[in-house]
């Protein structure tokens, strides 16, 4: 079975230029999750999707980030425009259920480069 | 709130000593969950691990061994005659159980490095 996949794996922008990531989670996961990981850090989740429906996006800086999760299966995270702090490592991953007991699967990342 | 201390930072070994990682946890709840996670050079979490709070048992797969213990709040991990393989930053992290703004905390990690 395929895990979750997520692209571009690396990209180098320029600050305030826009950029997006894509991820595909595991089939029939219902549950989607973006985390931020800086360097020497956990992942800290940004947004979390229970099928279509944005459930918890507390921890997304609203004024330049937003995600989509169109049909409830693959999911864009955008941000623009993208500042120098905003380079680090996002994380998509994905659970089966809707329950916080389900375990979360993750996607090798896209490290983000803001020069 | 939920907290995971992970306190070291980085552990060098030679192949084939044992070698333990510690993770203590703070959390107001009763029930919730403990993981644990490898994140690899190649960057992808995998995990490892997944205990609830009611079952303390040790749990032993192959070379790697999690000793929970709920009295010094520590869910530490263990791998028996390292491998080079092994090397990489290693996660713990927490959830509670219920309701429906759970979210999973992290630990800052510990990177192993196992030398041959």
């Amino acid at each position: 079975e395929a895990g979750v996949v997520q692209s571009p794996r690396y990209k180098i922008i320029e600050k305030k230029q826009p950029v997006a990531f894509w991820c595909n989670p595991i089939s029939g996961h219902n549950t989607l999750y973006w985390y931020l990981q800086n360097l020497g850090q956990g992942p800290e989740l940004l947004i979390r999707y229970e099928n279509e429906e944005a459930v918890d996006d507390s921890q997304l800086p609203k004024d330049r980030f937003s995600a989509e999760r169109l049909k409830g299966v693959d999911s864009t995270l955008k941000i623009q425009p993208a500042e120098l702090g905003d380079s680090a490592v996002y994380l998509c991953a994905s659970s089966l259920g809707v329950d916080s007991t389900d375990t979360q699967y993750f996607g090798p990342g896209t490290r983000l480069t803001v020069l | 709130a939920q907290k995971v201390t992970q306190a070291q930072t980085e552990i060098s070994v030679v192949e084939k000593e044992d070698v333990t990682l510690d993770c203590v946890y703070e959390t107001r709840d009763t029930t919730y969950y403990l993981f644990w996670y490898k994140q690899p050079p190649s960057g992808e979490l995998v995990f490892l691990i997944r205990r609830n709070s009611f079952d303390e048992q040790n749990e032993i797969s192959g070379r790697y061994s999690w000793n929970f213990q709920k009295s010094t709040s520590s869910f530490n991990f263990t791998i028996t005659a390292s491998q080079v393989v092994d090397s990489a930053v290693y996660f713990c992290a927490l959830n509670f159980i219920g309701g429906s703004n759970y979210k999973l905390t992290f630990g800052k990690g510990t990177l192993l490095t196992v030398n041959p």
